[in-house]
């Protein structure tokens, strides 16, 4: 079983829609939790950290659930330039090691 | 963006040669660290340094060796280049002590090993 597990899409989004989509984690230790955005032949960039609270940076909006070991990400007002792979990254205990999910792609469409 | 760069952008060579890629970053963090990407495998963990000549093993180290004599400097070699070696390579920089553990990453080598 991967440690960090994504559905690889793509999903396929009107311009202008909502889009959420989920990311499980096996490590009930885990402590520090991210979304990254990939473009196609580019370099992975950091979108936002999840908190345990949730968190909102302007039409993203992150949450955590830990019972379940999952986060999510949802994506309002669906813009062409949200077109991109999305990657959930995941920090355990240990050290400053990062876990990678293989990455949910996205397709929004005009 | 964070200063990172990685050098060569692009590069192909043979199998058997050796070959050395070069992360250089002006943010002064104290972690850096080596990963690739395949289709099917996402990102994985090369190598990673936490400090000058400090560094350990990721979970696909096999065929890889690093260096790192200044802060600013995270060499990553293939001894001997295999065709599965064949893949991007992306380094990437943390600062920890902050308690923050998002890393940042450079723009990626592209390795063609025929």
């Amino acid at each position: 079983r991967k440690e960090v597990e994504q559905d690889p899409g793509p999903f396929n989004v009107p311009e202008g829609a909502t889009v959420a989509f989920n990311c499980t984690y096996s490590n009930s230790a885990s402590q520090s939790f991210f979304w990254y955005r990939q473009d196609c032949r580019k370099e992975p960039k950091l979108l936002m950290s999840v908190y345990s609270s949730g968190n909102e940076d302007g039409r993203f909006t992150a949450q955590l659930n830990r019972a379940s070991q999952y986060i999510s990400l949802l994506i309002r007002d669906s813009k062409l330039s949200d077109s991109a792979t999305y990657l959930c990254v995941v920090n355990e205990a240990a050290g400053n090691k990062l876990t990678f999910g293989g990455g949910t792609r996205v397709l929004v469409k005009p | 963006d964070a200063g990172i760069t990685q050098s060569p952008r692009h590069k192909v060579t043979e199998t058997g040669t050796p070959v050395t890629l070069r992360c250089h970053q002006t943010e002064n963090h104290r972690y850096m660290y080596w990963y690739r990407q395949d289709p099917g495998h996402g990102l994985r963990l090369i190598h990673y340094s936490y400090g000058v000549k400090d560094t350990d093993k990721g979970e696909v180290s096999d065929g890889y060796s690093v260096s790192r004599s200044k802060t600013e400097d995270f060499l990553l070699t293939l001894e001997s280049a295999t065709s599965s070696q064949t893949s991007v390579y992306f380094c990437a920089i943390s600062e920890p002590g902050t308690g923050a553990y998002e890393q940042y990453f450079g723009p990626g080598t592209r390795l063609t090993v025929t």
